[in-house]
């Protein structure tokens, strides 16, 4: 069974305060690996995907990297605008459906 | 591009009567359409999968009496929610994949049952 888990649940930062979002990883063939944002009682917008270990993507202040067990979303300088849940989802080589994590939840603080 | 819109955004019913959600994808053609629920405070939960003109696939857990979904179209899918409880009530999410991959999700229905 795929899982995926994610870590911290909770995240406080200082405006500017760089941290690292981990996303741990079990399944049978990657497929694509995603990265999403979700803001409260909106659903979740599309942030990344990754495909294989070594790839590493990078949007405005977000840089996510992949290895075959872990992904990590790295917060280079937050802002309060970066506040949001962040959600990490395998999808494994047969089939079409996601497996999320139980997400982070990001408070950046002025 | 890849816009996924789902109605209603927020609706309110009473114990025993039925609500229909939709989840259109408004300007791809979605193969499969997911359909999740989320409570407070947790991640998505899958409840369902629908291909266009064929049953859906439900997850194990989620009765599908109750939780009725109709794939009618390459842009549309609906899920049902029959004889709600307020059990029932929760955030509930669609996602469309597209055919080129990938998937786009809608902005969710927060229901209630009274």
């Amino acid at each position: 069974e795929d899982q995926v888990t994610q870590s911290p649940e909770a995240l406080r930062l200082q405006e500017g305060e760089s941290s690292s979002l981990n996303c741990s990883y079990t399944v049978s063939g990657l497929r694509g690996l995603f990265w999403y944002r979700q803001d409260p009682g909106k659903g979740p917008e599309f942030l990344f995907t990754l495909y294989s270990a070594g790839e590493e993507k990078e949007k405005e202040r977000l840089k996510a990297t992949l290895t075959k067990k872990e992904s990590f979303l790295h917060i280079t300088a937050p802002k309060p605008e970066d506040s949001a849940t962040y959600l990490c989802a395998v999808q494994a080589a047969a089939g079409n459906k996601l497996t999320f994590g139980g997400g982070t939840r990001v408070l950046v603080k002025p | 591009g890849a816009v996924v819109s789902q109605h209603p955004s927020r609706v309110i019913c009473k114990s025993g009567t039925s609500v229909k959600i939709e989840c259109r994808s408004l300007d791809f053609q979605a193969t499969t359409m997911f359909w999740y629920r989320q409570f407070p405070k947790q991640s998505l939960m899958l409840m369902a999968t629908s291909n266009e003109g064929s049953k859906a696939t439900y997850e194990q857990g989620v009765e599908k009496d109750k939780f009725l979904i109709n794939h009618a179209s390459l842009t549309l899918s609906t899920l049902t929610v029959t004889s709600a409880h307020p059990e029932d009530s929760s955030f509930y999410i669609c996602s469309a994949n597209r055919i080129l991959g990938g998937y786009t999700f809608g902005s969710g229905t927060r229901l209630t049952v009274v």
